[in-house]
């Protein structure tokens, strides 16, 4: 149980362009979504965190007019970057809690994006 | 003081071994502490947690010690196998913030 799915997987864009990710709880509902963004060796930064139906909170030096999130249904929250860069490549992970389970976040596969 | 320190970054241990992998808080109020798995273009999987009312807990051969009054905690993995092979987070939350703290994350190699 507690799975959480992404899509697409991995996604190539052209640099100016948008580029939406969905992260979907396939077998919960989701009171609270995260989005972590995630370079290379290195450990997971946290973005945003997202209650369903209401704005999303950014973490600190995170641009929320570049980065859109949407939480529109207990199962369904989106990343929408955009006016993509090259700098803004890498791997983006969402996780999905839910009240019966306290604490534990639920890690979607993550999503590699690549802006050319 | 909402930092995670992990150690080490790296670590390579023969199969059967055990590799420990440590982590240190400072922020008293964090009341949930748990590791999770990634390996390579995965997202992380949650191995084990602990609350800080125990000192130890196991979860096959997964084992996390708790040192409250050190503001540590360790990571054991008994009987390693070349299959544990990937990066390994620590993290840390307080109740009701929800965010997880993450440590900086050891890449582990098990030889065969």
């Amino acid at each position: 149980g507690a799975v959480v799915s992404q899509h697409p997987s991995w996604v190539i864009c052209k640099s100016g362009t948008s580029v939406k990710i969905e992260c979907r709880s396939l077998d919960f509902q989701a009171t609270t979504m995260f989005w972590y963004r995630q370079f290379p060796k290195q450990s997971l930064m946290l973005m945003a965190t997202s209650n369903e139906g209401s704005k999303a909170t950014y973490e600190q030096g995170v641009e929320k007019d570049k980065f859109l999130i949407n939480h529109a249904s207990l199962t369904l929250s989106t990343l929408t970057v955009t006016s993509a860069h090259p700098e803004d490549s890498s791997f983006y992970i969402c996780s999905a809690s839910f009240v019966q389970g306290l604490y534990e976040q639920y890690f979607g596969p993550g999503t590699r994006l690549t802006v050319t | 003081q909402q930092q995670v320190k992990q150690s080490p970054q790296s670590l390579i241990v023969q199969k059967g071994g055990i590799p420990i992998i440590n982590c240190a808080y400072e922020n008293t109020a964090f009341d949930y502490f748990p590791w999770y798995q990634q390996f390579p273009g995965k997202g992380p999987a949650l191995l084990i947690a602990i609350r800080p009312d125990v000192s130890e807990k196991k979860e096959g051969r997964f084992t996390i010690s708790f040192n409250k009054s050190a503001k540590q905690f360790s990571l054991h993995i008994m009987d390693s196998q070349p299959g544990d092979s990937a990066t390994y987070f620590c993290a840390a939350s307080r109740q009701g913030a929800q965010k997880l703290v993450f440590g900086q994350g050891t890449r582990l190699t098990i030889n065969p």
